[in-house]
C-alpha cells in the first residue's frame, strides 16, 4: 500500500517566490496534518484538516502561509512570498478518524531551502 | 512552561545497555500518549502508544505517571539500530491534535 506521498522532495527557491507543497494522504484516512520541522523549534503543527475541513490553523505562522484540501486525496501548503526563515522540512501526515487519537502516518517530507 | 519537555541528549550508550528517557507534559487533560522515533533525515514513525499506566512491547517499555505528568521510555538490550531521536507525543486537546516534543537523541555505540 502506498503511504503518504509528498512532492516535491526538495525545493530550492529564492526569497519572494511562491512555493507550493503537495500531499496525498493514505486512502481512507480522514485527518490530514501539515508540520514544519527545524533544529531550533522541532516539529510544529501548522494546520490540520478533518474530512477536508480545516479544524485548527493556529499554528500557521502568518498570512504568507495558506493550506487547502479540495478533496480527500489531495492537499497543498502554499507560501507566498517565501522568506529565508521558512527554510525547513515540511511534513504531511494522515490519520484515520474515530475511536480516539490515532497514529499519524508521515510522508517523507519536503526539504525547503529559501535563499 | 513548554507543553512537552524532553532532554535533547545525546545519550551515548554501549550495545546491550538499558537506557531510559523521561518526558514531562503540561496539559493535565492529555489522555493519549505516544512515542515516535525519527531516524536522521527521515520522517517520524510510531514506536508505541501509551494507555493507562503503561505499555510494553518487546525490549521497549513505556510508563505513564499522570500525577507527576511525565511519561518514560525504557529500552533494554540496546541495539545499534535503536540509534535515533525519540519524540514524546501527548495529545494536546482538540480533535486528533497532538504535540510533539523536540526529542531525545540516542546513539548506541558498538
Amino acid at each position: 500500500d502506498a503511504g503518504v506521498i509528498q512532492s516535491p522532495r526538495h525545493e530550492v527557491t529564492e526569497m519572494g517566490q511562491e512555493v507550493t507543497l503537495r500531499c496525498k494522504p493514505i486512502s481512507g484516512h480522514n485527518s490530514l496534518f501539515w508540520y514544519r520541522q527545524t533544529m531550533m523549534r522541532g516539529l510544529e503543527l501548522l494546520i490540520y484538516f478533518n474530512n477536508n475541513v480545516p479544524i485548527d490553523d493556529s499554528g500557521m505562522p502568518e498570512d504568507r502561509f495558506s493550506a487547502k484540501m479540495p478533496n480527500a486525496s489531495f492537499s497543498t501548503l502554499k507560501i507566498q512570498p517565501s522568506e529565508p526563515r521558512d527554510s525547513a522540512v515540511y511534513f504531511c501526515a494522515s490519520s484515520p478518524v474515530g475511536g480516539g487519537i490515532h497514529e499519524q502516518y508521515f510522508g517523507p517530507g519536503t526539504r525547503l531551502t529559501v535563499t | 512552561r513548554k507543553e512537552v519537555e524532553q532532554d535533547p541528549g545525546p545519550f551515548n550508550v554501549p550495545e546491550g545497555a538499558t537506557v531510559a528517557f523521561n518526558c514531562t507534559y503540561s496539559n493535565s487533560a492529555s489522555q493519549s500518549f505516544f512515542w515516535y522515533r525519527q531516524d536522521c533525515r527521515k520522517e517520524p514513525k510510531l514506536l508505541m502508544s501509551v494507555y493507562s499506566s503503561g505499555n510494553e512491547d518487546g525490549r521497549f517499555t513505556a510508563q505513564l505517571n499522570r500525577a507527576s505528568q511525565y511519561i518514560s521510555l525504557l529500552i533494554r538490550d540496546s541495539k545499534l539500530s535503536d540509534s535515533a531521536t525519540y519524540l514524546c507525543v501527548p495529545n494536546s486537546g482538540g480533535y486528533q491534535k497532538v504535540t510533539f516534543g523536540t526529542g531525545t537523541k540516542l546513539q548506541v555505540i558498538p
